[in-house]
């Protein structure tokens, strides 16, 4: 079935450093990609999505890039905050589905020191 | 504002009791959705509901009732059949659009002992 890998957390970073989170995806078809972020004690909030290959997505920094030929969406983000400490979870809509629902990776908790 | 609101943020039974999880959202959003979150495991899907009256299984529904009276309410009952009901769970909706974003509640963590 289709699936979502992430890589294992924590990852910790000192403020203004690089963020790489990596995540690959096991779908037949082509699936729709997000990236939710969730702060302590507070639901999910999606991040960036993309709908096709090759598409970027962006908000607030953070970037991905829909790569289909290494079936990965990668987060990134050139300097990160101490704002930015959360557990990010990589997700996808079942390609050819007539719902919403997603499929989570198992989330990657980032923590940032000043 | 509009959102969901999930009650209570804290809830504590003894096994062998039935729970309702409350779920509201003044969004207007045709689908609902109930996840499962466990250290480790990320979140699972255990009901959703993409219309009035209708609601389907999710990935690990046994053990779990829900009723889609009202649009903008979905109770999520965590019954005695459940092994391992202690967790955090998510409620979350959407519009009918396809790849239009979840929209999530702060979430409800119940502990059975």
């Amino acid at each position: 079935g289709d699936s979502v890998t992430q890589m294992e957390g924590p990852v910790t970073l000192s403020e203004e450093a690089f963020l790489t989170i990596n995540c690959t995806y096991t779908a037949t078809g082509y699936p729709s990609l997000f990236w939710y972020v969730q702060y302590p004690g507070e639901g999910l909030q999606l991040l960036l999505k993309a709908t096709k290959a090759d598409d970027k997505g962006s908000n607030k920094g953070f970037e991905a890039t829909y790569r289909k030929e290494t079936t990965s969406f990668h987060l990134e983000k050139g300097s990160v905050q101490v704002s930015d400490s959360a557990v990010y979870f990589c997700a996808l809509s079942s390609p050819g589905g007539a719902t919403n629902k997603l499929i989570f990776g198992t989330g990657t908790l980032l923590a940032v020191q000043p | 504002d509009g959102g969901i609101t999930q009650s209570p943020k804290y809830l504590f039974r003894k096994e062998g009791q039935n729970v309702t999880l409350s779920c509201e959202q003044n969004l207007n959003h045709d689908a609902m959705y109930w996840y499962r979150q466990d250290p480790g495991q990320g979140l699972r899907l255990i009901y959703y509901s993409q219309i009035v009256n209708d609601f389907q299984k999710g990935d690990i529904a046994e053990g779990y009732s829900v009723s889609r009276e009202k649009k903008e309410s979905f109770p999520l009952t965590v019954t005695s059949a459940q092994k391992n009901p202690t967790a955090f769970y998510l409620c979350a909706s959407s519009t009918a659009v396809l790849n239009s974003p979840l929209h999530f509640g702060n979430g409800t963590r119940l502990t059975v002992t």
